[in-house]
């Protein structure tokens, strides 16, 4: 069974901090994704990547950036926490033709 | 653009009784097309999948959905609803020129009377 591991459950922060979400999934899948959920607007994509080192923006990327030097470790920076960052945070990991495989999610609060 | 609806924002059923939550999609070729489950504070879990083929799928927990090309709908549903199937469910489209993201509704969270 696919397992997608993020590092925090709950993560409390302050304004200006750098802050990093750690995600790492066991079954070398090629994809993974960072997606904020936020309440009446669903799940967004944050970044995605499709091999190491390689990223793609997705829909919301500003103020957000990512790092993947190993294939199995995929983590989202936030370069200085805003109020506006409090969400919960989840990954995923997939590889081709399959479903995304969910982390069970980083409930951030920046204050 | 690709998009996902979920008009049902909340729903509530008596145990027991059937359910189905409804999903509109909009997308340019054949779509391939999710459904997901998030019980409270945690991540998603995947209910079934239709990719292509038979238009009825079956899924986990006694779910299944029904892909309706001429209605651009993927309406999931159940039999007999449990207390246990309270949650928030998410329909959702993988976009597969962006890496397979997923474009997802906004979500019908589903409540259950005893």
């Amino acid at each position: 069974d696919v397992k997608v591991t993020q590092s925090s459950r709950y993560l409390v922060k302050r304004t200006g901090e750098k802050v990093f979400l750690e995600c790492v999934q066991d079954m070398d899948h090629e994809n993974m994704f960072w997606y904020r959920q936020d309440p009446g607007l669903g799940l967004r994509l944050i970044y995605f990547s499709y091999d190491v080192k390689m990223k793609e923006k997705g829909d919301i990327p500003e103020g957000y950036s990512v790092s993947r030097e190993k294939k199995e470790r995929f983590s989202l920076i936030l370069e200085s926490a805003s109020t506006n960052q409090t969400s919960m945070y989840l990954c995923a990991s997939r590889t081709a033709n399959q479903p995304q495989h969910f982390g069970d999610g980083t409930r951030l609060s920046i204050l | 653009a690709q998009s996902v609806t979920q008009p049902d924002i909340h729903i509530t059923v008596s145990e027991g009784a059937s359910l189905e939550l409804r999903c509109n999609y909009s997308y340019g070729a054949t779509p391939y097309l999710f459904w997901y489950v998030q019980s409270p504070g945690q991540g998603l879990q995947l209910l079934l999948k239709y990719f292509s083929g038979d238009t009825l799928v079956q899924g986990i927990k006694g779910f299944e959905a029904e892909f309706k090309r001429s209605q651009s709908s993927f309406n999931l549903r159940k039999p007999s609803v449990h207390w246990s199937d309270a949650a928030e469910y998410f329909c959702a489209v993988v976009v597969y020129n962006q890496g397979g993201k997923l474009i997802f509704g906004q979500g019908t969270e589903l409540s259950v009377k005893p």
